[in-house]
């Protein structure tokens, strides 16, 4: 168990729908990052935020955003869902950044667009 | 634009075997992190390394800086150790990790 905890763990809906991915990072971890993992595309980096703040975008689509509370959770909101967003979307919590720290992964949450 | 390339793609051996993977990375990547994905879907972080060696258990990774190459190695594999093996790299523009495919191993008893 790396401690960072996502829900849900599955999620089944349809196209043009919008949908909601929930992250905690471990505790103490103030960095969450936020990955996407298809068949086609393999892993991909899709944003960071670090404690409250985006610090950096990766292949993240427009119809994609997210946020970080206060509390250091995260969302990712996925919306005008299409069948190509089916896929694994991982967060995974450090300390700083990944130039120093450990990432830990959370279990995922697999998303599947009808 | 950062690249992480590994090979083999597809690894089997027999149990009791000393494993190596390796991954090529492109100018700009300062640091690797190793990555074990379980069948199951979840991921592991083994080892992050900038120069050098790390070992732990019976896992070593190695990072050759000038040559721009890292191997992870598994000595006395067990096929508890059978999942998909990821490298990725930090480094350039992107804050995130950039990842290679993947080698998918498999170590039969």
């Amino acid at each position: 168990d790396s401690g960072v905890t996502q829900t849900p763990k599955h999620l089944i809906t349809a196209t043009g729908q919008r949908v909601t991915l929930r992250c905690s990072p471990r505790s103490g971890d103030l960095s969450v990052y936020w990955y996407q993992q298809s068949l086609d595309q393999g892993l991909q980096f899709l944003i960071h935020y670090y404690n409250g703040e985006e610090r950096a975008k990766g292949n993240i689509l427009e119809r994609f955003s997210a946020q970080q509370f206060p509390d250091l959770h995260s969302e990712l909101n996925l919306s005008s869902l299409e069948l190509g967003d089916s896929a694994l979307y991982f967060c995974a919590s450090s300390v700083g950044g990944i130039r120093t720290d450990t990432q830990y992964f959370g279990p995922g949450t697999r998303l599947t667009v009808l | 634009k950062n690249e992480v390339e590994q090979s083999p793609q597809n690894l089997t051996a027999q149990e009791g075997e000393f494993i190596t993977i390796n991954c090529s990375y492109s100018v700009g990547i300062s640091a690797l992190h190793w990555l074990q994905q379980h069948p199951g879907g979840g991921i592991v972080s083994l080892f992050m390394l900038s120069s050098g060696k790390k070992k732990h258990g019976r896992l070593i990774a190695t990072i050759n800086i000038q040559e721009k190459h890292s191997s992870l190695h598994i000595t006395a594999s067990h096929p508890r150790d059978s999942a998909v093996y990821i490298c990725a790299g930090v480094g350039g523009g992107a804050d995130g990790l950039t990842f290679g495919k993947g080698t998918h191993l498999i170590i039969q008893p």
